[in-house]
This record gives C-alpha cells, sequence and structure tokens, in this order.
C-alpha cells in the first residue's frame, strides 16, 4: 500500500518556466513532508520541508505548499534552472517515525 | 556535506553469496538507516539504528540483517543474496534533535547474478 504517491513519473519545463511537482498521502497522520532532490550516481540531497501546522515554506526558489484537506503536497520551483534537472522525492512522517517516501518524479529543465 | 561514506561503492556478486554493505559517518549521529532504491519503489526502508547495538527492521527487511557496535558503523548483510536484491543502496543518518531529516551516502550500487 503506496501511503505517499508521485503520480508524474516526468515532466519537462522550459527553462525560466515554474516547475510544480505534486505528491499526495494517505495516512492522515503524517505530521511532517520533506522533498528530497537527486541527482544520477548520487545519494538524495534535503531540499525544502514543511510542518502539518503550515501550509506554505519558502526557501529562495522553491516553495512547498501543503492542502491537508486534500492531502496533497507540491513543490515550486520558479524560475527553473538546468540545474534544477534531477528526481524529486516526496516523503512524509509521523511523530518523528520513520519517512515513508514516494516513487519520484524525474524533472527535466529544457534550455 | 554530511560525512558519510558507503564501502563498496560498487560490487557484483553471484546468486546464494553473502555480501556486506558498510556504512560509515563522521557526524555522531544517533540514528542510521538502510534503503533500497528501485524503479517504480523510490526509496524503501530496509532497517534502521536508533543507537549503537539498537536495531528494527523496516518495510522491506526479509533477507537482510544489520550490526551496529560501533556509533560511526552500520553494517547491511545479506546472507544469500538473490537476484530480487539487486539494487542500489543507500545509507542516511538523522541527528537525535531532527529525525526527521535525513543525510544521505552515495550509495552502493549491487548486481548479483
Amino acid at each position: 500500500d503506496q501511503q505517499v504517491k508521485q503520480n508524474s513519473p516526468s515532466l519537462s519545463v522550459q527553462e525560466g518556466r515554474i516547475s510544480i511537482l505534486n505528491c499526495d498521502y494517505t495516512n492522515s497522520m503524517f505530521d511532517y513532508f520533506l522533498w528530497y532532490k537527486k541527482y544520477p550516481a548520487e545519494g538524495p540531497t534535503f531540499l525544502i520541508s514543511i510542518s502539518s501546522i503550515k501550509d506554505k515554506n519558502e526557501d529562495g526558489r522553491f516553495t512547498v505548499f501543503l492542502n491537508k484537506s486534500a492531502k496533497h503536497l507540491s513543490l515550486h520551483i520558479v524560475p527553473s534552472q538546468p540545474g534544477d534537472s534531477a528526481v524529486y522525492f516526496c516523503a512524509a512522517s509521523q511523530l518523528n517515525e520513520k519517512l515513508t517516501f514516494g516513487t519520484g518524479t524525474r524533472l527535466t529543465i529544457i534550455p | 556535506d554530511a560525512g558519510i561514506t558507503q564501502s563498496p561503492r560498487h560490487k557484483v556478486t553471484e546468486t546464494g553469496t553473502p555480501v556486506t554493505l558498510r556504512c560509515h559517518q563522521t557526524e555522531n549521529h544517533r540514528y542510521m538507516y538502510w534503503y533500497r532504491q528501485d524503479p517504480g519503489h523510490g526509496l524503501r526502508l530496509i532497517h534502521y539504528s536508533y543507537g549503537v547495538k539498537d536495531t528494527d527492521k523496516g518495510e522491506v527487511s526479509d533477507g537482510y540483517s544489520v550490526s551496529r557496535s560501533k556509533t560511526e558503523d552500520f553494517l547491511l548483510t545479506l546472507e544469500s543474496a538473490t537476484s530480487s536484491q539487486t539494487s542500489v543502496y543507500f545509507c542516511a543518518i538523522s541527528d537525535l534533535a531532527d529525525t526527521d531529516t535525513q543525510y544521505f551516502g552515495p550509495g552502493t550500487r549491487l548486481t548479483v547474478l
């Protein structure tokens, strides 16, 4: 049972435009959400997170939005840059327990 | 970057042989994790450790065992490797103060023939 779902395996966006990556979850007990970025042949790196008590968190070009009623979060990257091309994983946790990861979305930024 | 190394980085082995992967950290973080990454499955937790000699199972622990005799080292053992264990294995660490934010090693690509 996939509790965290990323339904788009891939996404292509023009450089300079906004990239929007989506993630849905089924466990209403999740209280913390994270996004990780992964380049080929490297480990994932932490990007941004959000607590369930917030609906938005911003860090530079990256903003994460959380809609608890819809059990949906999204990552906005604006403007998109070639270095943003990577696989993005969303993850969720409950009361500081283990992380549950989605299957990932491969983002390609087209120059 | 968090000081996490994994060895070996690549390994090819045959079905039925034992394999041990090593994760070493220099951050003195309490929590350590082993994940596997497979197409269509994302990252799945195999085992984790919350202190020296304290370990617990993750969602895909069958066929794997772990040991942690020192804070800095976390070993993952495949007692008798199978082709279904061909994967990329990642070690991660997190601090007691912020267990949700995990820092990952570079990964080990394991091929079981």
